[in-house]
């Protein structure tokens, strides 16, 4: 199906557990991008990417880690999961950034709930 | 600090009432104003978006204002549904220098339609 998706949707782990959540869309979108969101906060970004092999830190990056080999996917890694980082992740992608409008509209993913006990 | 604040926080009204919300922000030099409505467990969906020499915009019952002189936005929903209710998120793009950019998210106005 076209668009972007995320997986898994829920996913619980333990503190210091490494965790991969995935994003994979269909538009061949040149930005990726990752945010969290708790309550209490705006929508965070903590990494995104240009285009495959460029990544850039957002404004909360610490304790994640990105790759991007591919255009379409950009999964987002936690090498040891803390209790803080408990949140909503969300995926999105455009087909620009910096350029006018509409090419700078971002497409959301439908999240991931991930509890760290 | 570029900040975008909404108010309010959260609002309850009756199906078929009309709603205002109200996004302010600090954010320099604009680039453009987004607003996102986004459902419950469900990520935010673009309603509208408004550019720096824009002054109202519509999309079916949602209609978006913008100041730019004073930098305050709205959105007005019109004969609510019980459809409407979510989170709507203001989002404004600015120039952090050159030709990068960058986006400042509000917290969001929690909207529940009552039958």
């Amino acid at each position: 199906d076209a668009g972007i998706t995320q997986s898994p949707r829920y996913k619980i782990t333990e503190t210091g557990r490494q965790v991969t959540l995935m994003c994979h869309q269909t538009w061949s979108h040149s930005y990726m991008f990752w945010y969290r969101q708790d309550l209490g906060h705006g929508l965070r970004l903590i990494y995104y990417s240009a285009a495959a092999d460029i990544t850039d830190k957002g404004e909360v990056p610490d304790g994640y880690v990105v790759s991007r080999s591919k255009t379409e996917n950009f999964p987002l890694t936690l090498e040891s999961a803390t209790r803080s980082q408990t949140s909503v992740y969300f995926c999105a992608s455009s087909e620009g950034f910096a350029g006018p409008f509409p090419y700078n509209e971002q497409f959301f993913g439908p999240g991931t709930r991930l509890t760290v006990l | 600090k570029n900040q975008v604040e909404q108010s309010p926080q959260s609002l309850i009204i009756l199906e078929g009432k009309n709603c205002t919300l109200q996004c302010n922000y600090t954010v320099s030099p604009f680039s453009n104003l987004r607003w996102y409505k986004q459902d419950t467990g469900r990520g935010p969906v673009s309603l509208t978006i408004m550019t720096f020499s824009e002054n109202t915009k519509s999309n079916g019952r949602y209609t978006a204002t913008l100041d730019a002189d004073t930098k305050q936005s709205s959105l007005h929903i019109t004969a609510s549904q019980l459809s409407d209710s979510a989170s709507y998120i203001c989002v404004v793009r600015f120039n952090s220098g050159g030709s990068n950019y960058k986006l400042t998210f509000g917290k969001g106005t929690l909207l529940t339609v009552n039958p």
